[in-house]
């Protein structure tokens, strides 16, 4: 299995710009997450959904993110507008269903963005 | 709510040292506790887990006992390799709550020297 696939690797933007992050989990997996990496906050989750209904957005920092997920293998995560402190790494994972909260989550290489 | 504490990086260690990275956890119910590891420019990577009182989680050398009565999983490993350089995260899931996301450390930077 290739794991979780995320694209673009690497994205600089200017402020006020549109940006679409988007992940492959792996086939199979019914969970999938998104999290954010700076260096003030930490990883901190986003959003995740579980058989693409989302189910807790409480991270979602406010109006201008939004995160979909069409099928069971993609999802986007869109910022519009963006702005410089959107500047973070956002990952992807996925996990398989099982026991509530030992599965293992996989995580993608993740998208390094930049906002000017 | 649930948090993790972790112990101020960075740890840097010579070759064959021991290794301790402290982590403590606040939770309700009972959590899942785990450790990921981050490479340079990578995503992270499962390093061990642990779901109940008492289990010990191991892999490649580390291991970690999760303790409820100090409400702390430790990561350990007798003889740290340059290899092993990268930044650990101690992270927790609430499974009584049915909250599926991880909840993580800050994160402790390790450098191992030759």
């Amino acid at each position: 299995d290739a794991g979780v696939i995320q694209s673009p690797r690497h994205e600089v933007t200017e402020m006020g710009q549109e940006v679409t992050l988007r992940c492959k989990p792996i086939s199979g997996h019914d969970y999938l997450f998104w999290y954010r990496q700076t260096m003030m906050r930490g990883l901190e989750l986003l959003i995740y959904f579980n058989n693409n209904v989302p189910i807790d957005d409480s991270g979602m920092p406010e109006d201008r993110f939004s995160a979909k997920m069409p099928n069971a293998s993609f999802s986007t995560l869109k910022i519009q507008p963006s702005e410089p402190r959107d500047s973070a790494v956002y990952f992807c994972a996925s996990s398989a269903a099982g026991r509530m909260s030992a599965e293992t989550q996989y995580f993608g290489p993740g998208t390094r963005l930049l906002v000017l | 709510g649930d948090s993790v504490t972790q112990m101020e990086g960075p740890v840097t260690l010579s070759e064959e040292a021991f290794l301790t990275i402290n982590c403590t956890y606040t939770a309700t119910g009972y959590p899942s506790l785990f450790w990921y590891v981050q490479y340079p420019g990578e995503g992270l990577q499962l390093l061990l887990k642990a779901t109940k009182a008492d289990d010990k989680g191991s892999n490649k050398g580390f291991e970690a006992t999760y303790r409820k009565e100090t409400t702390s999983f430790h990561l350990e490993k007798g003889s740290v390799q340059v290899s092993d350089s990268a930044v650990y995260f101690c992270a927790l899931t609430t499974g009584d709550t049915g909250r599926r996301a991880l909840t993580f450390g800050s994160g402790t930077r390790l450098q191992v020297q030759p």
